[in-house]
C-alpha cells in the first residue's frame, strides 16, 4: 500500500463547476499538508498549506484536513480553464527526522470552456 | 524575489554517462531537496541538504549523489546513467529552524531524457 492514495481522475469539467480533490494516507505523523498545481513540463506551484487538522480558504481554493479520518481535500470554486493542470496533494512529518515530502500521484482536472 | 533556479533545462545522455544538475534556493531558503519525477507520477524524493550535509535519503541507489555549498545551492549528480534515470529532476528550496513548517517550494526542473 502506497502512503498516499489519491483520486487518479482524470477529471473533465465545465467552466464554473466546482473541482473536489481527494488524497488519503497511511501515516499518522503526518502533520503538515500540502497541494500543488504543476502545469505540463513544469515545476510543481505550492497553492495551499494546512497544520493539521482543519479548513483553509485562500480566494477560489479550499483546503480540508481530518486527521481522524487520514483524508485531505482540495475543493476549487468557480473554476477557470487557467486550473487546467495537475494536481498534487503532499504531506510531512517534520517533528520525527522525517523532512521529506510524500505525495499522491496527481490528478489531472482539464476545465472546459 | 527570485524564485527556485535549476540549470540546465533539458539534457540528452547516453547509458553509462554521468551527469550533475545544479540548483539555486529561494532567497533566505537554507535546505534543498532533490526529487525525482517520472510521468504521470508524483515526485519521489531523493536527498535534502542541510548545513552542507545530507540530513536524509530516501530509496535511490548511491549512484544519485549530491552536494550544498556554503551559498546553500546544490548539486545532484547520477552515475552509470540507466534508461530508468530519465525523468523529470526536481530541486525544492526551504526553510530549516525555528520556523520550519514543511513548506518546500519548486523549482522548474532538469528533464533527462537518457539513450
Amino acid at each position: 500500500q502506497k502512503e498516499v492514495e489519491q483520486d487518479p481522475g482524470p477529471l473533465s469539467v465545465p467552466e464554473g463547476a466546482i473541482v473536489s480533490l481527494n488524497c488519503t494516507y497511511s501515516n499518522s505523523a503526518f502533520q503538515y499538508f500540502m497541494w500543488y498545481r504543476q502545469y505540463s513540463r513544469k515545476g510543481p506551484e505550492l497553492l495551499m498549506y494546512t497544520y493539521s487538522s482543519g479548513n483553509k480558504e485562500d480566494g477560489r481554493f479550499t483546503a480540508q484536513v481530518d486527521k481522524s479520518s487520514k483524508y485531505i481535500s482540495l475543493f476549487i470554486r468557480d473554476s477557470q480553464p487557467s486550473d487546467s493542470a495537475t494536481y498534487l496533494c503532499a504531506m510531512t512529518s517534520i517533528g520525527s527526522n522525517d523532512y521529506k515530502l510524500s505525495f499522491g500521484a496527481g490528478t489531472t482536472v482539464t476545465v472546459r470552456a | 524575489d527570485a524564485g527556485v533556479t535549476q540549470s540546465p533545462t533539458h539534457l540528452i545522455k547516453t547509458r553509462g554517462q554521468q551527469v550533475t544538475l545544479r540548483c539555486s534556493p529561494k532567497s533566505g531558503h537554507d535546505t534543498v531537496s532533490w526529487y525525482q519525477q517520472a510521468l504521470g507520477q508524483g515526485p519521489q524524493f531523493i536527498f535534502q541538504y542541510y548545513e552542507e550535509e545530507e540530513r536524509q535519503r530516501g530509496n535511490f541507489p548511491d549512484r544519485f549523489s549530491g552536494h550544498q555549498f556554503p551559498n546553500y545551492s546544490s548539486e545532484l549528480n547520477v552515475n552509470a546513467l540507466l534508461l530508468g534515470d530519465s525523468a523529470l529532476y526536481l530541486c525544492a528550496s526551504s526553510l530549516t529552524g525555528g520556523a520550519e513548517t514543511g513548506e518546500q517550494y519548486f523549482g522548474p526542473g532538469t528533464r533527462l531524457t537518457v539513450t
